[in-house]
């Protein structure tokens, strides 16, 4: 079964500093690959997917980006934070689409200060 | 545009009582329905998933859910929680493409 990593588990960034998150995959080839943030009270909310090497659907414009070098492999990124990125980003794969499950990541806790 | 709407953010229960956390949708073609759960310290995972059949499914830990087209509606139950069952549960729906729309989430309290 998939297996994901992401990686900080825990990160506190000033404002206006980069950030980058990694997420990669084990255990399937090809998956669907997404990225949500985590709220209180607002459940989970898509930002990036992606089908493909190099394919990247943004479903909220924002401060954020993200990039898909390989396969497995899906990262998060931003040129200056915000205090509003603020949040728990979690990254999850999918081996389809429509009836497949969504397997997730443990996540990671961003903190701007 | 398809939503997900969860009506009770917190619910608190004491063990062996009855559960039902209310799922409605708005859209208004063939959809595919799931229930997640994240225990404290734990990563979100699938609990069941409605695709088509019996409107009625079973998933793990005695859970099951219900999809009333109709209505618009896949409202989660148990019979008898436990403690263990204290929890973030999300309903979540696809709509035949790559993405999944997830609801609020509804936060579980089973007092012992």
């Amino acid at each position: 079964s998939q297996t994901i990593h992401q990686w900080p588990a825990t990160l506190v960034q000033p404002v206006g500093s980069p950030l980058s998150l990694e997420c990669t995959v084990e255990g399937t080839s090809n998956p669907n690959l997404y990225w949500y943030r985590q709220a209180a009270g607002r459940g989970l909310q898509l930002l990036f997917y992606s089908v493909g090497i190099g394919q990247i659907s943004s479903e909220v414009p924002q401060n954020l980006s993200a990039s898909r070098p390989q396969d497995r492999q899906f990262i998060l990124s931003s040129k200056k934070l915000l205090l509003s990125d603020s949040g728990f980003y979690l990254c999850a794969c999918q081996r389809g689409g429509g009836t497949e499950t969504q397997y997730f990541g443990p996540g990671t806790r961003l903190l701007v200060l | 545009a398809q939503s997900v709407s969860q009506h009770n953010h917190h619910v608190i229960l004491s063990e062996a009582a009855s559960l039902e956390l209310g799922c409605n949708y708005s859209y208004g073609g063939t959809v595919n329905l799931f229930w997640y759960v994240q225990y404290p310290g734990q990563h979100l995972q699938l609990l069941l998933k409605y695709f088509s059949g019996d409107p009625l499914v079973k998933g793990i830990k005695g859970f099951e859910a219900e999809f009333i087209k109709s209505k618009f509606s896949f409202n989660l139950r148990k019979p008898s929680v436990q403690w263990s069952d204290t929890a973030e549960y999300f309903c979540a729906l696809e709509t035949g493409g790559f993405k999944t729309i997830f609801g609020a989430g509804t936060r579980l309290f089973v007092k012992a």
